[in-house]
């Protein structure tokens, strides 16, 4: 079975410092790995996924995501936060043969402080 | 392209009561899952259908949740009788190709 640990449940940041959120997961089998951005009383927006090829991956929004297997990991970056990137972010995984749910991990609160 | 749509968006009830809520997928999506999201946690699967058939339900509890997708599009899920500890956020998901799903709103639920 997969898995995904969020390291960290809150992340405080100034506005147009950088910023990563760190996402690790667990898996026997290859995997897709996905992030999601949930505003508050909104569902969830995806804002990049990794499936194959290039482990550096581009997002909307500025964000970026490099996929390390040998590290298990894919952490989320942006250079420059603003205040709207305020919200929760959620790593995902999916096992990458067939039409398989997400297991997400438990999220990262990105506050951005003017 | 319209979204996934959900209703109600709030909903209270007292425990033992009964509560449906509805799905709208995006137009010719043939997946579609429901999600569960309880406060401060990640969203976690209870059912996944393909077309109007059930992938995978074995995370739903069996005893108190139901859940159908009539003619493969639209989907209800329910709760009877709800407890308190199924107040949480019901996220519905709809897929095209396997790896991307698009999410609706949600619907909050609170069990008093």
């Amino acid at each position: 079975a997969q898995s995904v640990t969020q390291l960290d449940s809150q992340v405080p940041v100034f506005e147009e410092a950088p910023v990563e959120l760190r996402c690790n997961y667990s898996s026997s089998v290859s995997v897709y790995l996905f992030w999601y951005v949930q505003y508050p009383n909104q569902g969830l927006q995806l804002l990049l996924k990794y499936l194959s090829g290039s482990t550096l991956v581009k997002g909307i929004n500025g964000f970026e995501a490099e996929f390390n297997k040998s590290q298990t990991s894919f952490h989320l970056r942006k250079p420059s936060v603003h205040i709207s990137d305020t919200a929760e972010y959620f790593c995902a995984v999916s096992v990458n043969s067939g039409n398989t749910p997400l297991v997400f991990g438990k999220g990262t609160r990105l506050s951005v402080i003017a | 392209e319209a979204g996934v749509a959900q209703s109600p968006r709030y909903k209270i009830i007292e425990k033992r009561q009964s509560v449906a809520f509805w799905c709208n997928p995006i137009s010719g999506h043939a997946t579609l899952y429901w999600y569960q999201q309880i406060l401060g946690q990640g969203p976690k699967l209870l059912i996944q259908f393909q077309n109007n058939g059930v992938v995978d339900d074995s995370q739903l509890p069996k005893d108190r949740f139901s859940a159908e997708r009539l003619k493969g599009v639209d989907s209800t899920l329910k709760i009877q009788p709800a407890k308190l500890e199924d107040s949480a956020v019901y996220l519905c998901a709809s897929s095209l190709v396997f790896y991307t799903q698009y999410f609706g709103p949600g619907t909050r639920l609170t069990v008093l």
